[in-house]
């Protein structure tokens, strides 16, 4: 069965530091991949999304994503983290033929300290 | 720009009550998902659909009845609630698939508690 592994449920990291949120799937093919925020009571934003081609993928509000097929895994990256970035975020992967057909990991929740 | 239109977006059940949850979207979109979202489980996906007319199961089905009638609803029924579907619930709407797969599209949410 399809699934999406992000091994951290909470992130603590003070403002201006590096981020690193790690994200594992199993998938029969390599599907689509997607990183996805949600702010307190909001519904989720699409941060950056990668689909093939350079495994480097640049999102939104300065994140990045690294695909890399050999560990199945597509880890978002900020290399300096703000206050406004605290939010939960999701690991997401879904088949190629359905946009809407996603398999979302459990969440990482993210805290940024002053 | 609504976007991704959810109502209500709090509701209380009672067990064994009957509810629809509304869901519109006003940018034309042919694809459209349900889904629920929990405590450490991140979101689930119920039901889906690729255009109207046309619907299918996600993971978590049971208990939940959908139609697609046109392309801009696809609402969400629960037909005898259960506290088990207490939960906030995500409905979203996307371009297509394969190569045109583009950004879902989320609605606020809906909180239900079912008691």
């Amino acid at each position: 069965a399809q699934s999406v592994t992000q091994p951290d449920i909470h992130i603590t990291v003070s403002e201006g530091a590096s981020l690193e949120l790690r994200c594992n799937y199993s998938y029969g093919a390599t599907p689509y991949l997607f990183w996805y925020v949600q702010s307190p009571g909001q519904g989720l934003q699409l941060l950056l999304k990668y689909f093939s081609g350079d495994t480097l993928v640049q999102g939104i509000k300065g994140f990045e994503a690294e695909f890399k097929r050999s560990q199945s895994s597509f880890n978002l990256r900020k290399p300096s983290v703000h206050w406004s970035d605290a939010a939960e975020y999701f690991c997401a992967a879904g088949p190629m033929e359905y946009g809407n057909k996603l398999v979302f990991g459990a969440g990482t929740i993210l805290r940024v300290k002053s | 720009n609504a976007g991704v239109t959810q109502t209500p977006k709090f509701q209380v059940l009672k067990t064994g009550q009957s509810m629809t949850l509304q869901c519109a979207q006003d940018m034309n979109h042919e694809y459209m998902s349900w889904y629920r979202q929990d405590p450490g489980m991140g979101l689930r996906l119920i039901h889906y659909s690729v255009g109207a007319g046309i619907t299918d199961q996600g993971e978590v089905p049971n208990g939940y009845n959908v139609s697609r009638s046109t392309t801009e609803d696809f609402p969400l029924r629960l037909l005898s609630a259960a506290p088990s579907q207490t939960s906030v619930y995500f409905c979203a709407s996307t371009n297509g698939g394969g190569l045109d797969t583009g950004e879902l599209f989320f609605g606020e949410g809906s909180r239900l508690t079912v008691l």
